[in-house]
């Protein structure tokens, strides 16, 4: 079956850290992946994807490569802002399995301090 | 343009009461998903609308979940009668026919039952 696993919060960083958000997944066909964020009191918002190996998603200097190998995904971005602070969702669709409906991991928290 | 839009944002009552939700998806979006995240774990696929017509409601929880999509535009999602593992963030998402792989996420209701 399909499902997602990633790291468990909450993660807290001082600004301008690196950040890691580890995601491995289980599909049964050739899934397409992507991160959604949440910020505090907004709906989830897609912060980038990549649909097939090896691609990388980027977007606001966050960035995500596809890697069949590992079956992972994992958020990494150089340099955290306070804004950056918000729930970090992990998610794989698998239409080649005639389903496009979305699986997540549980989510990880992420707070900056400045 | 308008987005994803939920009502109500917070929802409080008892066991055993009747409580609606409705989701307002993007105009002219045909797919529309309902999602549902429990207690701070993995957000769930509960059903997904294809304009009127249920798609795929594998992931409904019981017989107590109703959903409908009358005339193909807003949704409503029922849950009579409620009961306390009902509590949790309900999450509309919807898609444009030519775009499946993109959902816009709503802000999600929050119920909690008593």
């Amino acid at each position: 079956g399909n499902s997602v696993t990633q790291m468990e919060g909450p993660v807290t960083l001082s600004e301008e850290a690196f950040l890691t958000i580890n995601c491995t997944y289980t599909a049964t066909g050739y899934p397409s992946l992507f991160w959604y964020v949440q910020y505090p009191g907004e709906g989830l918002q897609l912060l980038l994807k990549a649909t097939k190996a090896d691609d990388k998603g980027s977007n606001k200097g966050f960035e995500a490569t596809y890697r069949k190998e590992t079956t992972s995904f994992h958020l990494e971005k150089g340099s955290v802002q306070v804004s950056d602070s918000a729930v970090y969702f992990c998610a794989l669709s698998d239409l080649w399995t005639g389903a496009n409906n979305l699986f997540f991991g549980t989510g990880t928290r992420l707070t900056v301090i400045p | 343009e308008a987005g994803v839009t939920q009502f109500p944002s917070h929802s409080v009552i008892e066991k055993g009461q009747t409580v609606t939700l409705r989701c307002d998806p993007i105009s002219g979006h045909d797919n529309l998903y309902w999602y549902r995240r429990v207690m701070g774990k993995e957000i769930k696929f509960l059903l997904h609308f294809v304009k009127e017509s249920k798609q795929d409601e594998s992931g409904m929880p019981n017989n107590r979940f109703l959903a409908e999509r009358t005339g193909g535009t807003y949704s409503t999602l029922k849950v009579q009668p409620a009961e306390l593992e009902d509590s949790g963030v309900y999450f509309c998402a919807s898609t444009s026919a030519g775009e499946v792989e993109t959902q816009y996420f709503g802000p999600g209701t929050r119920l909690l039952v008593l």
